[in-house]
């Protein structure tokens, strides 16, 4: 069965300062992982994928995440967090070998302060 | 169009009557997926189509649920005699195909209040 978590309801970050905001997944064989970010008022945008090749993926408004087949993770990062980064992320699997659609996770409510 | 479309954007229903949410994929997108989002649950699945294959239904919660795709295009969900824990937004998406590469473009949503 495939599965993702998000251990973290709400992560709270300086404007300036790093944000991580962390991902697990569970799948039997190699993982597709998405992240997903819906602004308040707006819906679900996607922001950054990794299928397969280089573990660093870069995706819009300088996010990056980084798959570790080891810890099984996918943890969303960005060097210097904006207050306009606020907003609700979603963490999503699918397992390559099956036809199945995204598992998302509970979401991760990320709080930028100024 | 250029997005997804669903409508409408707004339903409130008494609790008991059946509802119809629609969802217009994006022109050319083979894939389309019926998501809900209530607080604290994150995105559940509901149903997956992908061309004329047999959709994958294992996300309906219940029988009151059902979903279909006419010509491959417009999708409608269905929830037949709503009960309150029915309320949430319901989400759908399209993907230009199933096989997983793709990321999914999300309509805004159906916010559904059953009162």
């Amino acid at each position: 069965a495939q599965s993702v978590a998000q251990p973290e309801d709400q992560v709270n970050v300086a404007e300036g300062n790093p944000l991580t905001v962390k991902c697990t997944y569970s799948v039997s064989g190699n993982p597709y992982l998405f992240w997903y970010v819906q602004y308040p008022n707006r819906g679900l945008q996607f922001l950054l994928k990794y299928i397969t090749g280089d573990n660093l993926v870069k995706g819009s408004y300088g996010f990056e995440a980084e798959f570790n087949k080891s810890q099984t993770s996918f943890h969303l990062k960005k060097p210097s967090a904006l207050v306009s980064d606020s907003a609700l992320y979603f963490c999503a699997v699918r397992e390559e070998q099956a036809g199945t659609a995204l598992i998302f996770g509970k979401g991760t409510t990320l709080s930028v302060s100024s | 169009g250029a997005g997804v479309s669903q409508s409408p954007s707004n339903k409130v229903t008494e609790k008991g009557k059946d509802v119809e949410l629609r969802c217009d994929p994006i022109s050319g997108h083979t894939a389309l997926y019926w998501y809900r989002q209530s607080l604290g649950q994150g995105l559940e699945f509901l149903i997956y189509f992908q061309g004329n294959s047999a959709p994958d239904k294992s996300g309906l919660p219940s029988d009151r649920f059902s979903a279909e795709r006419t010509g491959g295009s417009v999708s409608t969900l269905t929830i037949q005699r709503t009960q309150q824990e029915d309320s949430a937004v319901y989400l759908c998406a399209s993907s230009l195909q199933g096989q997983g590469i793709y990321g999914y473009t999300f309509g805004s949503g159906t916010r559904l209040t059953v009162v």
